[in-house]
């Protein structure tokens, strides 16, 4: 079945510092990818995504590219700050069959940034 | 503002009552779910819905029931409440196409005593 694998957290990093969770998949096909972003006691806020191999998304500093030969989708940033401190959740999609109705997520990683 | 909605936002019950959680979306979406946070940050689906039918049931147990009256509802009621039950639960929605995201309500946290 799908799977995705986060790295291990907690990460944590004083501001400024430049981020990297990483993520990889294991799906049938092609599928579409996700980060959401977890900040405490509040539901899921999608942050990024990418449909198709080589696609890169981004928001609020934040990318991740879709590397189909690497069946990857690590999340970066070049500088976090303190408010970015949150859980942050790499997810699938798939893009047909039954499949198709539910995200799949990772386990989630704790992100803390120190001032 | 266009949301889902769930309530409440805390339930605390004891083992054995039966409880509900409401869930609302006015964003138009076709595909609505429910999803349980283990207290280890991990999320898993229990029910998708598209056009008010059940698409996805994975694996949870009877005592589980969603019901869909319209396309921007979806409810969830809990039978005999164990204290395996204590989580959050997220409703959310989307199209029902691949590419796209789900959008999630801000959780119901249910403590079972």
């Amino acid at each position: 079945g799908d799977s995705v694998t986060q790295m291990e957290g907690p990460v944590t990093l004083s501001e400024e510092a430049f981020l990297t969770i990483n993520c990889t998949y294991t799906a049938t096909g092609y599928p579409s990818l996700f980060w959401y972003v977890q900040y405490p006691g509040e539901g899921l806020q999608l942050l990024l995504k990418a449909t198709k191999a080589d696609d890169k998304g981004s928001n609020k500093g934040f990318e991740a590219t879709y590397r189909k030969e690497t069946t990857s989708f690590h999340l970066e940033k070049g500088s976090v700050q303190v408010s970015d401190s949150a859980v942050y959740f790499c997810a699938l999609r798939r893009n047909s069959g039954g499949s198709n109705y539910k995200l799949t997520f990772g386990k989630g990683t704790l992100l803390t940034v120190n001032p | 503002d266009t949301a889902v909605s769930q309530t409440p936002k805390y339930l605390v019950t004891q083992m054995g009552n039966d409880k509900s959680i409401k869930c609302e979306q006015n964003l138009g979406h076709d595909t609505m779910y429910w999803y349980k946070q283990d207290s280890k940050k991990f999320l898993k689906i229990m029910f998708s819905y598209n056009n008010k039918e059940l698409i996805i049931n994975e694996t949870v147990p009877n005592r589980f029931s969603p019901k869909s009256p319209d396309k921007a509802h979806l409810n969830l009621h809990i039978n005999s409440l164990e204290l395996g039950d204590s989580a959050v639960y997220f409703c959310a929605s989307s199209q029902p196409g691949g590419n796209s995201p789900l959008h999630f309500g801000n959780g119901t946290r249910l403590t079972v005593t």
